[in-house]
């Protein structure tokens, strides 16, 4: 099956602080990756879409200035929240697709937690 | 308008009860798609792909009603297990971004 390995898995982190999470892919390649954010009773709000070798594009009302996505290698994603503010706190998920048979597989999750 | 829209419930039933929920669709286009299950604080996991001539996995039935553009899921002899958040989404082929409806929550009881 199709493996996205997502870390950490949580992380409480000091306001203004940046923090950066990593998505790999761990038996097959992914050149594009999905990033979410999903708040408490809330549904998933895709982020951005991060293409391997290319910027990434990001959703209306996204500052890519603070939320900056790196895919420098068709395995590896990472999504580094920059000067993270409480209200940043969140749970932060990354997904690809291995074939349109998997379907779209998510990493694990980051729940974080801006104090 | 959203591309996928759900009930976002909650639906309660009893422990042994047959449910089922839709999801509505906006693109006419959409081929398959993907029903989720997301349990608490936890990532969406895959249940089943949903084609033009439906699916069905033990106690899940899922099928696409392209004429009305909605698909659903049937879970028969629910059980407390089965308490999640239940999510649809088109597959868009992977390589285009997907957005996914608010799911629905179901709640089993005792």
């Amino acid at each position: 099956g199709a493996v996205v390995s997502q870390h950490p898995s949580w992380v409480i982190c000091k306001s203004g602080t940046s923090v950066k999470i990593e998505c790999r892919s761990l038996d097959f390649q992914a050149t594009t990756m999905f990033w979410y954010r999903q708040f408490p009773k809330q549904s998933l709000m895709l982020m951005a879409t991060s293409n391997e070798g290319s910027k990434a594009t990001y959703e209306q009302g996204v500052e890519k200035d603070k939320f900056l996505i790196n895919h420098a290698s068709l395995t590896l994603s990472t999504l580094t929240v920059t000067s993270a503010h409480p209200e940043d706190s969140s749970f932060y998920i990354c997904s690809a697709i291995a074939g349109t048979a998997y379907g779209y597989t998510f990493g694990s999750g980051t729940r974080l937690t801006v104090v | 308008r959203k591309e996928v829209e759900q009930d976002p419930g909650p639906f309660n039933v009893p422990e042994g009860a047959t449910v089922a929920f839709n999801c509505t669709y906006s693109n006419s286009a959409s081929q398959s798609f993907f029903w989720y299950r997301q349990d608490c604080r936890k990532e969406p996991k895959l249940l089943m792909s949903v084609y033009s001539s439906g699916n069905e996995d033990g106690r899940f039935t899922a099928q696409l009603n392209r004429a009305s553009q909605y698909i659903s899921l049937l879970i028969r002899d629910s059980k407390l297990s089965d308490s999640a958040t239940y999510l649809c989404a088109p597959n868009s082929g992977g390589y285009q971004k997907v957005t996914f409806g608010t799911g629905t929550k179901l709640q089993v009881i005792p």
